[in-house]
């Protein structure tokens, strides 16, 4: 069965503190690994496709990096912004259907 | 990026009824598209992936007969949640994929949020 964990569940930060969350995956038969940010009564918005290990990606103060033999990534948000409060999500997908089983998320929440 | 309509929001009914969601690829052809419910703190839980023109592909314990989808048009995919009851009551999201080499990537639609009296 595969099993994608986020950790922590959910995350209080102080503005202007950098914080950081975790997604774990199974580290066989890899092919991506997608990062959503999804506010509330919104769509879920992509923000990283990761496909190689070692890879760090960049977007404005949120950045990702990705360990495939070990199975985790790392979501990053340096300088936190209360419009950064919303659900982090990790998914993986895992056929060539494109199937994609979701973490359940690490809901953020930026204290001003 | 690609935009992915759902309608309606929000639905509330009553037991024994039926209700259709849409969903919809604005500025793209979608020949694949698939549904999800999230149960309150839970992850997203692929229900099926809904094909273009041919029958949908429905997850290990969704009921076929019990969520309806039909993807008559590379745009559209419905699912008709039959004869509802108050346990079907959940978040309803549905993705589109866009048929390019982007690793995968789909854009979701906003959700509807369905209860049943």
């Amino acid at each position: 069965i595969l099993n994608v964990e986020q950790s922590p569940q959910s995350l209080h930060v102080q503005e202007g503190d950098s914080t950081n969350f975790t997604c774990s995956f199974p580290s066989s038969n890899f092919y991506a690994l997608h990062w959503y940010r999804w506010e509330t009564a919104k769509s879920p918005e992509a923000l990283f496709v990761m496909t190689l290990n070692g890879d760090e990606k960049k977007k404005g103060r949120i950045s990702a990096t990705l360990n495939t033999k070990e199975g985790y990534s790392y979501l990053y948000i340096k300088g936190s912004q209360p419009e950064d409060s919303a659900t982090y999500l990790c998914a993986f997908p895992y056929s060539s259907a494109s199937k994609i089983i979701f973490g359940s998320g690490t809901r953020l929440s930026i204290r001003p | 990026g690609a935009v992915v309509s759902q309608h309606p929001s929000r639905v509330i009914c009553k037991s024994g009824t039926s209700v259709k969601i849409e969903c919809r690829s604005l500025d793209f052809q979608a020949t694949t598209m698939f549904w999800y419910r999230q149960f309150p703190k839970q992850s997203l839980m692929l229900m099926a992936t809904s094909n273009e023109g041919s029958k949908a592909t429905y997850e290990q314990g969704v009921e076929k007969d019990k969520f309806l989808i039909n993807h008559a048009s590379l745009t559209l995919s419905t699912l008709t949640v039959t004869s509802a009851h108050p346990e079907d009551s959940s978040f309803y999201i549905c993705s589109a994929r866009e048929p390019t080499p982007s690793r995968d990537e789909q854009f979701f639609g906003p959700g509807t949020r369905l209860t049943v009296l």
